[in-house]
């Protein structure tokens, strides 16, 4: 059974606007959580990680929030650039020892119009 | 230059036929990993290697074998390669499994067996 489960599965906007990307999950114990961005053809590459009960971050354009008490993380992007379009994948840490395990979403496929 | 680098980054292969998929990383980074991405799912955990000789199967280590040597160097072999195992193959690497760690990611083997 998937454990993380990102919505929208994708999403269009265009340039300059804003954008919402959810991710919800069961994975026990939650003890951090990663956005990644993967371009096409790419690696993924970590935009910020939330650890808190009740978290915030901000990294230039994206800022990203978790509520580990509802199992919940958004991740927003503001005026969006063409570059933005990418695949954007959640990834929750179950433990924070070196026995912990990453459990990835699928994604979410962000395409950027200009 | 922190980094993790794959090769090769494309393969056609023929089934039954042996694959040696490398990986290295400059970082001396304790932690490797090995992936799988297939459309729609998310990564998917193959090994895990928390240092040279120090392996552990991950969720789906069946028809997969790793080998650490070095600490820069993570390979995995599919010792004759079957057709579902056609797929996109990432090497990641951390410092730990601490929650404020870092994951870094190679670029991707596309693997295709016909």
């Amino acid at each position: 059974k998937t454990q993380v489960e990102q919505s929208p599965q994708s999403l269009v906007v265009r340039q300059g606007e804003n954008c919402v990307l959810q991710c919800n999950y069961s994975v026990t114990p939650d003890n951090h959580l990663r956005w990644f961005k993967q371009d096409t053809g790419k690696g993924l590459v970590s935009l910020t990680v939330l650890v808190d009960q009740k978290d915030k971050t901000s990294n230039g354009r994206y800022s990203a929030t978790l509520d580990k008490d509802a199992k919940h993380s958004t991740l927003h992007i503001t005026a969006t650039l063409l570059d933005d379009t990418a695949t954007y994948i959640c990834v929750v840490g179950d433990r924070g020892s070196a026995l912990g395990r990453l459990h990835f979403g699928a994604g979410t496929q962000l395409i950027v119009i200009p | 230059d922190m980094k993790v680098t794959q090769m090769p980054r494309y393969l056609i292969k023929r089934m039954g036929e042996n694959v040696l998929l490398e990986c290295g990383q400059d970082m001396s980074h304790e932690t490797m990993y090995w992936y799988r991405q297939d459309p729609g799912l998310g990564l998917q955990l193959i090994y895990i290697s928390y240092d040279v000789d120090s392996n552990s199967e991950g969720d789906i280590p069946k028809g997969y074998r790793v080998s650490r040597k070095k600490r820069e160097h993570f390979s995995l072999i599919l010792d004759s390669a079957k057709t579902n195992q056609t797929s996109v193959y990432f090497c990641a690497s951390s410092l730990s499994q601490a929650a404020n760690t870092e994951v870094f990611f190679g670029k991707g083997t596309r693997l295709t067996v016909v």
